[in-house]
């Protein structure tokens, strides 16, 4: 079974441009969690999607923002980049049987943006 | 909101000891779960060892064992026969049981294995 995938791997930008960056689950997966990585902040919840509908969220301002699609794929968008946006940001996902939390998370390799 | 802290930035050992990494947290959930995921250079980041927080006996995953004690919050990682694979970033995270799928992780831990 693939794993879970991201694209792109690197993404260079501009301040004040907008980015959407895209996740695709294991085949199976109904719930897909975004996390952004930085030296400073470490790893941060962004969001958790799960049959189309936000779930969590996490205290990021509303410039991030992402969607679910009905096969499981999500995307985040950043818009009005800043310098500080600069990250990892990794997606993981999860089968979500039934009760949350008793299955595992598989997280993907990341999309490694800069912002210029 | 929950807190993670992991007070060792970065550790050392040689090839076949054991290490011990700590991790406290703070919460006022009762049930939850928490997590020692590994980010090697690579930067995947794979899952090592889970607990649950209402079961009392602490996990194992081969030379992967936790000291879980919930009373004090605290969370600490053992590694036994430390292997130069082992080298990596280490992360507890703590999650609610039954509201979706979202970590709280704490700032990490290097570890480095010298042969």
């Amino acid at each position: 079974k693939a794993g879970v995938t991201q694209t792109p791997r690197y993404l260079i930008k501009t301040r004040g441009q907008q980015v959407t960056l895209s996740c695709s689950p294991i085949s199976g997966h109904r719930s897909v969690s975004w996390y952004q990585q930085t030296p400073g902040q470490g790893l941060q919840f962004l969001f958790e999607y799960f049959s189309e509908t936000q779930r969590n969220k996490g205290n990021f301002p509303g410039r991030f923002s992402g969607r679910q699609f009905s096969n499981s794929r999500s995307e985040m968008n950043v818009s009005t980049l800043e310098l500080g946006d600069s990250a990892l940001y990794l997606c993981a996902s999860s089968p979500d049987s039934g009760t949350s939390g008793t299955d595992t998370q598989y997280f993907g390799p990341g999309t490694r943006l800069t912002v210029l | 909101a929950q807190t993670v802290t992991q007070s060792q930035p970065e550790m050392s050992v040689q090839e076949a000891e054991t290490v011990t990494l700590s991790c406290t947290y703070d919460t006022s959930e009762n049930n939850y779960y928490l997590f020692w995921y590994k980010q090697p250079p690579s930067r995947q980041m794979i899952l090592v060892i889970r607990q649950e927080a209402y079961k009392q006996q602490n996990a194992t995953e081969n030379r992967f064992s936790v000291n879980f004690q919930k009373a004090a919050k605290s969370f600490s990682l053992k590694i036994s026969d430390s292997q130069l694979g082992d080298t990596a970033m280490y992360f507890c995270a703590f999650m609610k049981r039954g509201s979706g799928y979202a970590l709280n992780f704490g700032k990490g831990t290097s570890l480095l294995v010298t042969p």
